[in-house]
């Protein structure tokens, strides 16, 4: 059964600070996805990682996916207010046709 | 584009009741549809997926049941609900047509059981 474990689960930082959030999962897998979730919302998808030794960054986040390791990051540079929410990230099943997800990680930037 | 919507957005229900949660992708054909819960704390939990009309794969035992009558169309189901079935959920889809590949999920559909 495929796990898919985050850490920390929650991070508490300072606007200006820079953070990593981890991913870790259980069986081999090529495909790697980061989403968002606003309090209350649905979830928005951040990075579509495809392959062993993909980055993408979006402003002031960077993900990267370790296939050999195992291993996705989520890093966080110059943290803001703004970047306050839940970040999920989700691993494809055995045979493809579905996500699991860590269990999430809270990200709450004070001012 | 494509779309996804989710109706109702909240719902409150006395135990024992029935429910019907639908969904419904615009724009696209032969979506993968997966049905999701949240329930309070974080994590997500697959309840079920469709890769085709009246295909459903059930991912754990429970009291709810999925249907898909038309391509675009998904409905989770229950005919008596319980307390543990208080959550977030949410529907989603993907383009692909064996792989998940990037899901696009809707707005959620908070359910209270009192």
């Amino acid at each position: 059964e495929l796990k898919v474990e985050q850490n920390p689960l929650f991070l508490s930082m300072q606007e200006g600070k820079n953070y990593t959030i981890y991913c870790n999962y259980s069986t081999t897998s090529d495909r790697l996805y980061w989403y968002r979730q606003d309090p209350g919302k649905s979830l928005e998808s951040l990075f579509v990682l495809l392959s062993n030794g993909a980055v993408k960054q979006e402003g002031r986040l960077m993900a990267s996916l370790d296939t050999k390791a195992r291993l996705s990051t989520l890093h966080i540079t110059a943290a803001v207010h703004d970047l306050s929410a839940t970040y999920f990230c989700a691993v494809e099943g055995e045979y493809g046709n579905k996500l699991v997800f860590g269990a999430g990680t809270i990200l709450r930037v004070k001012s | 584009s494509q779309t996804i919507h989710q109706w109702p957005a909240t719902l409150v229900q006395p135990v024992g009741s029935p429910l019907s949660l639908e969904c419904t992708v615009e724009g696209t054909s032969n979506p993968n549809l997966y049905w999701y819960r949240q329930a309070a704390g974080r994590g997500l939990q697959l309840l079920f997926y469709s890769v085709g009309i009246g295909q459903i794969s059930s991912e754990v035992p429970q009291n709810l049941s999925a249907s898909r009558p038309q391509d675009r169309q998904f409905i989770l189901s229950s005919k008596k609900l319980l307390l543990s079935d208080s959550g977030f959920y949410l529907c989603a889809w993907s383009v692909l047509p064996t792989i998940a590949g990037e899901l696009f999920f809707g707005e959620g559909s908070r359910l209270t059981v009192l």
